[in-house]
């Protein structure tokens, strides 16, 4: 079975610090999807990133960034000189590459950064 | 471009009613559409996958006579929730998955909050 665990339940930090977001995950499929979405106290999930199983080559976008270890099963996220609008709820997903698509996700990661 | 919208945003309604539900992908179209429920400070959790022409599939544990899904085009799936009561309040949100060259992507709408009185 799929499985997304972030262990980070809740994370509070001072605007501009560098923050961290972690995600493991489980799965027995050897093609697989990975994602990360933002979910601001608006209640709207806004999508961040797709990954497939076969590029492990780190992405950089603005100040975010991602970093997927195969070797480790994680696809960490990473905030750089964080803001007071990047507070929201940040889910990790994982989906099988076919058939029916669907997400299992993380329990989500409260990110709080404080100005 | 994947937008996804919903309507309403926000219903109040009275205990034994019933609430229809929208879901729009506004600018692609969409055979699968998803809907899930979300409780306070809790992960989605999903609730049954919309079909386009075909009955949904719904999870185990989901009455799906209590929800109704309808999937009529590429573009519109509707979820009614019927006989609602106090438990049925949650914020529901909704999925339409977008197909890609590299893969498929489920972009999400911007949610509806539930009251049931």
């Amino acid at each position: 079975a799929q499985k997304v665990t972030q262990a980070q339940t809740e994370i509070s930090v001072v605007e501009k610090e560098d923050v961290t977001l972690d995600c493991v995950y489980e799965t027995r499929d050897t093609t697989y999807y990975l994602f990360w979405y933002k979910q601001p106290p608006s209640g709207e999930l806004v999508f961040l990133i797709r990954r497939n199983s076969f590029d492990e080559q780190n992405e950089i976008s603005g100040r975010y960034s991602w970093n997927f270890q195969k070797s480790t099963s994680s696809f960490n996220f990473t905030i750089t000189a964080s803001q007071v609008v990047d507070s929201a709820v940040y889910f990790c997903a994982l989906s099988e590459a076919k058939g029916a698509q669907k997400l299992v996700f993380g329990q989500g990661t409260r990110l709080t950064i404080n100005p | 471009g994947a937008v996804v919208s919903q309507h309403p945003s926000r219903v109040i309604c009275k205990s034994g009613t019933s609430v229809k539900i929208e879901c729009r992908s506004l600018d692609f179209q969409a055979t699968t559409m998803f809907w899930y429920r979300q409780f306070p400070k809790k992960s989605l959790m999903l609730m049954a996958t919309s079909n386009e022409g075909s009955k949904a599939t719904y999870e185990q544990g989901v009455e799906k006579d209590k929800f109704l899904i309808n999937h009529a085009s590429l573009t519109l799936s509707t979820l009614t929730v019927t006989s609602a009561h106090p438990e049925d309040s949650s914020f529901y949100i909704c999925s339409a998955v977008a197909s890609g060259r590299a893969g498929d992507t489920q972009y999400f709408g911007p949610g509806t909050r539930l009251t049931v009185l």
